[in-house]
């Protein structure tokens, strides 16, 4: 069975770090681009990073320079290092897997996690 | 940058069929895109991946009720036989090179 399960989220003050995990099974993890989403309360969905098969990252402008993408194909797992938190990216975040496509011109997410919270806030 | 464009809400009674709308702008009308469907407090779920032709690939466990054609710009995600659990926010999803983009999802209320 393929799963995804986020961990790592919690209460974060503004202007802190947080780095969420995101571990696989089920699928050849290091053969697939691989990315994380969120949605804030009462938002809809919004990509925030990609990473593909080979590492090579991607970041939506509202987390650019702030947020790291990374994986570790020995340990299956992806992460999300967040830098310079503020109110705006308190959301759930959810790791998502991308179709064979991924690494090329992109492709659906056609697997996903159950999502971690992250809260910042005073 | 591509932009999809999705009515905030759809309603339909029990049983009946409803049809969901996702426009892409008029500079990307050939992609293709995918449907997910996101019920409250759960993760998303992967429908279907949709392309211009109107073929469509689901996800799996994913019921024949759903089905996704495409005209133009416009791609359509489809549900016949409603059922309460299809009570949901639909969004659709494309993507290009460092890119993924997500409409902003129809909330769909079954009467």
């Amino acid at each position: 069975e393929v799963q995804l399960v986020e961990a790592g989220g919690g209460l974060v003050q503004p202007g802190g770090s947080r780095r969420l995990s995101c571990v696989v099974s089920g699928f050849t993890f290091s053969s697939y681009a691989m990315s994380w989403v969120r949605q804030a309360p009462g938002k809809g969905l919004e990509w925030v990073s990609g990473i593909s098969s080979g590492g090579v990252p991607h970041y939506a402008d509202s987390v650019k320079g702030r947020f790291t993408i990374s994986r570790d194909s020995s340990r299956n797992t992806l992460h999300l290092q967040m830098t310079s938190l503020r109110a705006e990216d308190s959301a759930i975040y959810y790791c998502a897997k991308e179709g064979p496509y991924g690494d090329y011109v992109g492709d659906a997410f056609d697997v996903w996690g159950q999502g971690t919270r992250v809260t910042v806030s005073s | 940058q591509v932009v999809l464009t999705q009515s905030p809400s759809a309603s339909a009674p029990l049983g009946a069929s409803v049809k969901l709308t996702c426009t892409l702008d008029s500079g990307h009308t050939n992609y293709a895109i995918a449907w997910h469907q996101k019920q409250p407090e759960k993760g998303p779920r992967f429908l279907m991946k949709l392309t211009i032709d109107g073929s469509h690939t689901k996800g799996d466990g994913i019921p024949d009720r759903f089905s996704g054609s495409s005209s133009g710009a416009e791609r359509y995600l489809t549900i016949s036989s409603l059922q309460s659990e299809d009570e949901a926010d639909y969004y659709c999803q494309t993507w290009g090179i460092g890119i993924r983009v997500f409409g902003g999802g129809t909330k769909l209320t079954v009467l």
